[in-house]
């Protein structure tokens, strides 16, 4: 089946510290990978993802994710959180068909704390 | 602002009623998804359209919902005789052929009483 393991529901954090958070795929879905973010009351927006090429991928503000097959992971990471980062964060993959909809994970939601 | 609109933003119905929900992707998105979000959970596919043509639904679209896009551009979700258990998130995304990102609007919240 296809699918996408978000591995932790909650990650609370101090400001400044490192964050990672942790998602896995099915290798039943395609290699096209995205991490999308979804501040309090506002839509998912797309923060990086992953097509092909050099498996590390960053995104505007600090975040970078890692492709590794091997591992079927795409860990997203960032060396420094602020507060403005708190928000839920989905891993998703594209699903094996042509249509291109998105298979998401459950979703993360990262607390950063002052 | 992603450029993708849903109308109404917050919904309250009865169990029992029809509702009709509407998404408004920007005019490059040949491609348009609804997605499902219940609380806690990462958002779940339901339909996807190629221009006016619903090309793939999940099995989580029973026979109460429906979906079309007329003229490849707007596109509404209706569920009839609605269930408490329907109550979610409905999510509409745009997409464009040949380019992988999706759009998402801002979401359409449905409370079923």
């Amino acid at each position: 089946a296809q699918s996408v393991t978000q591995l932790d529901s909650q990650v609370p954090v101090f400001e400044e510290a490192p964050v990672e958070l942790r998602c896995n795929y099915s290798s039943s879905v395609s290699v096209y990978l995205f991490w999308y973010v979804q501040y309090p009351n506002q839509g998912l927006q797309l923060l990086l993802k992953y097509l092909s090429g050099s498996t590390l991928v960053e995104s505007i503000n600090g975040f970078e994710a890692e492709f590794n097959k091997s591992q079927t992971s795409f860990h997203l990471r960032k060396p420094s959180v602020h507060i403005s980062d708190t928000a839920e964060y989905f891993c998703a993959a594209q699903g094996s068909s042509n249509t291109g909809k998105l298979i998401f994970g459950q979703g993360t939601t990262l607390q950063v704390k002052p | 602002d992603t450029g993708v609109s849903q109308d109404p933003r917050h919904k309250i119905t009865k169990r029992g009623q029809n509702v009709t929900f509407r998404c408004d992707p920007i005019s490059e998105h040949n491609r348009l998804y609804w997605y499902r979000q219940t609380l806690g959970q990462g958002p779940e596919f339901l339909t996807y359209f190629q221009n006016e043509a619903q090309l793939e639904k999940s099995r989580l679209l029973s026979d109460r919902f429906s979906a079309e896009r007329p003229k490849g551009s707007f596109s509404t979700l209706e569920i009839q005789r609605t269930e408490q258990g329907d109550s979610a998130m409905y999510l509409c995304a745009g997409g464009t052929s040949g380019i992988f990102e999706q759009y998402f609007g801002p979401g359409t919240r449905l409370t079923v009483t």
